[in-house]
């Protein structure tokens, strides 16, 4: 079965360097989570969408934005990157709002140096 | 507020032992999911179950069991004759399906290492 595709898996950049994360949800989820799971922490809420708009947010700093396209993929884009945003950026995918099944990706890990 | 409590941070256990991981959630709402998932060292969130908040059935599956009580809300997790592959970090989590945007609220995680 096709399962949430997170790219990439892993990402070097600089400080104050921009990132851009992708993810494909499952064949026709219209909802997208992003998550933030700093080391040996919890998964933290950043930003949601449903049917390409944002439908909650979270704990996401201003240097971050996000996006849901035309066919439901979503992307967060980092500007400024500081060393406190290494961390491993989940994705999760909802076949509706409001579901309560929510699949997560792999994750992308990323390191700010 | 929705809460999510696990107390234990780190367990470990010897091969084949039973453990038991707790966790506590605190919601003022009568409608809500509670899950567990597993994270290996590969850093993947690995779902493990989901139960929801009118079904207090105790589960089963295969080494894994789940112990629900709306009375002390709690929803701990049995792993029984533990293996070294069930050495990860096991996250807790509280959704509402309506309310405050459906996210996840994790606990902290348990560190469990199994030693052969």
């Amino acid at each position: 079965a096709a399962g949430v595709i997170q790219s990439p898996r892993h990402l070097i950049k600089e400080k104050r360097e921009t990132a851009t994360l992708k993810c494909y949800p499952i064949p026709r989820h219209d909802t997208v989570y992003w998550y933030q799971q700093g080391p040996g922490q919890d998964p933290q809420f950043l930003i949601s969408f449903y049917e390409k708009m944002q439908s909650d947010k979270g704990s996401i700093p201003d240097r971050f934005s996000a996006q849901q396209f035309s066919d439901y993929h979503s992307e967060l884009n980092m500007s400024s990157l500081e060393l406190g945003d290494s961390a491993l950026y989940f994705c999760a995918s909802s076949p509706r709002e409001g579901s309560t099944e929510a699949f997560f990706g792999q994750g992308t890990r990323l390191t700010v140096v | 507020a929705q809460k999510v409590t696990q107390a234990q941070t780190e367990i470990s256990v010897v091969e084949k032992e039973d453990v038991t991981l707790d966790c506590v959630y605190e919601t003022r709402d009568t409608t809500y999911y509670l899950f567990w998932y597993k994270q290996p060292p590969s850093g993947e969130l690995v779902f493990l179950i989901r139960r929801n908040s009118f079904d207090e059935q105790n589960e089963i599956s295969g080494r894994y069991s789940w112990n629900f009580q709306k009375s002390t809300s709690s929803f701990n997790f049995t792993i029984t004759a533990s293996q070294v592959v069930d050495s990860a970090v096991y996250f807790c989590a509280l959704r509402h399906p309506i309310f405050t945007g459906n996210q996840f609220y994790f606990g902290t995680g348990t560190s469990l290492t199994v030693i052969p």
